[in-house]
């Protein structure tokens, strides 16, 4: 079946950096976005960007400019998510997604990766 | 702060009505097609309604989804036990060039 796997639950440093694997399967990995997301504890739900893994090309939300590296292997059909300059705000479940359909559609998610910053 | 609102809650007893409002402007709802997610407590995201008002094979059609200018709503009809969770509202922003997802709503059942 169609689905994306996620790697676990890290435990980081401020300052560091983290970097979230997200492994498809069930479908051709080429062919569909792949989008990140994120949700601290409480909160909703904040995108962060998109990687599309036949070209490579992404898009980074304004906010993570500069922080975030979207990045994939196609020979193992994995998309990565590598966060710099880990803060204290930045804990949360980060969760990739499919763009199945089109517009921002993500009809397959992750299982979500929990990412805790402290000290 | 996000730039599409919801109200932060709403309830209904089961068989109601429950509508959910997702407010935004003409650079993200009045321009580009709205999804609606539910989630679960400690679970992901769950596409609910893409394009304003279709729905993904198995979401069952007591759910609907409807847009005008620069709002969109979520209906769920028949309300049910099991519809307790959050909804977002989600679209793209074309001044952002950003996704931007809605404040949430907790839906109870009463």
């Amino acid at each position: 079946q169609v689905q994306l796997v996620q790697s676990g639950a890290e435990v980081m440093k401020p300052g560091a950096s983290v970097k979230v694997s997200c492994r498809a399967s069930g479908y051709t990995f080429t062919n569909y976005y792949i989008h990140w997301m994120r949700q601290a504890p409480g909160q909703g739900l904040q995108w962060m960007g998109w990687i599309f893994p036949k070209s490579g090309d992404t898009n980074y939300a304004q906010k993570f400019q500069g922080r975030v590296t979207l990045t994939r292997d196609t020979s193992s059909s994995t998309a990565y998510l590598e966060l710099s300059r880990l803060r204290s705000d930045d804990a949360a479940v980060y969760y990739c997604a499919r763009d199945g359909v089109s517009g921002g559609a993500f009809d397959v998610w992750g299982q979500g990766a929990m990412v805790t910053v402290s000290s | 702060q996000s730039v599409v609102t919801q109200p932060p809650s709403a309830s209904g007893t089961p068989g109601q009505r429950v509508t959910i409002s997702c407010s935004g402007s003409s650079s993200n709802i009045g321009s580009n097609a709205v999804n609606w997610y539910q989630q679960f407590q400690g679970l992901a995201p769950k596409l609910l309604i893409h394009n304003n008002n279709q729905r993904p094979s198995g979401v069952p059609d007591r759910f609907s989804g409807s847009k005008s200018g620069t709002s969109a709503s979520l209906a769920i009809s028949g309300l049910q036990s099991e519809d307790e969770a959050d909804y977002y509202c989600a679209s793209w922003d074309d001044s952002l060039d950003d996704y931007v997802f809605g404040t949430g709503t907790k839906v109870t059942v009463l």
